[in-house]
């Protein structure tokens, strides 16, 4: 089966610790998006890369960090810069840019106490 | 910054009834748009995508509506089903753009 996935659904982390969220895609898809998603809220894209070793900030970037060594994954660090951590993270994934849509992980949900 | 919105954030429908929801959007160099379906605890999933060069595009019980001139995007869908209750969002991308920005969502609850 093609898609995306994340990995855990549910974490749960200590204030002041890194933690980082898995996304691996076998679609072979160029693109790669991380948002987040608070309780009632729309997505707000944190970081995305549309190419092997190239990434971008998106609208709240701080606190975060990604990497993109290999096409297929794209590993979000929330680290304990990220003054409201707690959230809802989905990950994309997309063709590459033009008409194509975004498939999404199941998403993870990041608790910190 | 440019943007895209909604203007109701929640809906409530009779089973059976069609239902519309809609999106404004601000950027007028988007062109691709795109709507998805969100259940509670999930990830979005696609439902409908339509580009700048047409104002109607049909799918299964679904249809979309662009109206470039007011920037206005809607999704009308037909004879809804209590498995339609969800949250429905909005999307936008310019197509020389890399990214995809989202509205805020409109819960959609269908009453049996």
């Amino acid at each position: 089966d093609g898609g995306i996935t994340q990995s855990p659904k549910y974490l749960f982390r200590k204030e002041g610790q890194n933690v980082t969220l898995s996304c691996e895609q076998n679609l072979n898809h160029d693109a790669m998006y991380w948002y987040r998603q608070d309780p009632g809220q729309g997505l707000r894209l944190i970081y995305y890369s549309q190419i092997v070793n190239d990434f971008q900030k998106g609208d709240i970037a701080e606190g975060y960090s990604v990497s993109r060594e290999k096409k297929e994954s794209f590993p979000l660090t929330v680290t304990s810069a990220q003054k409201n951590p707690t959230a809802f993270y989905l990950c994309a994934s997309r063709l590459s840019s033009g008409y194509y849509e975004q498939y999404f992980g199941p998403g993870t949900r990041l608790t910190v106490t | 910054g440019e943007s895209v919105g909604l203007h109701l954030p929640t809906l409530s429908v009779q089973e059976g009834d069609n239902s519309i929801i809609n999106c404004a959007y601000s950027n007028s160099a988007s062109d691709y748009f795109i709507w998805y379906k969100q259940e509670s605890g999930k990830g979005p999933q696609f439902i409908i995508d339509i580009r700048s060069n047409m104002d109607k595009r049909q799918g299964q019980r679904v249809t979309v509506l662009l109206n470039k001139t007011v920037k206005h995007l809607s999704l009308q869908i037909a004879a809804t089903q209590p498995g339609d209750s969800a949250v429905y969002f909005c999307a936008e991308n310019p197509v020389m753009g890399n990214d995809m920005r989202f509205g805020a969502g409109t819960r959609l609850t269908v009453k049996p």
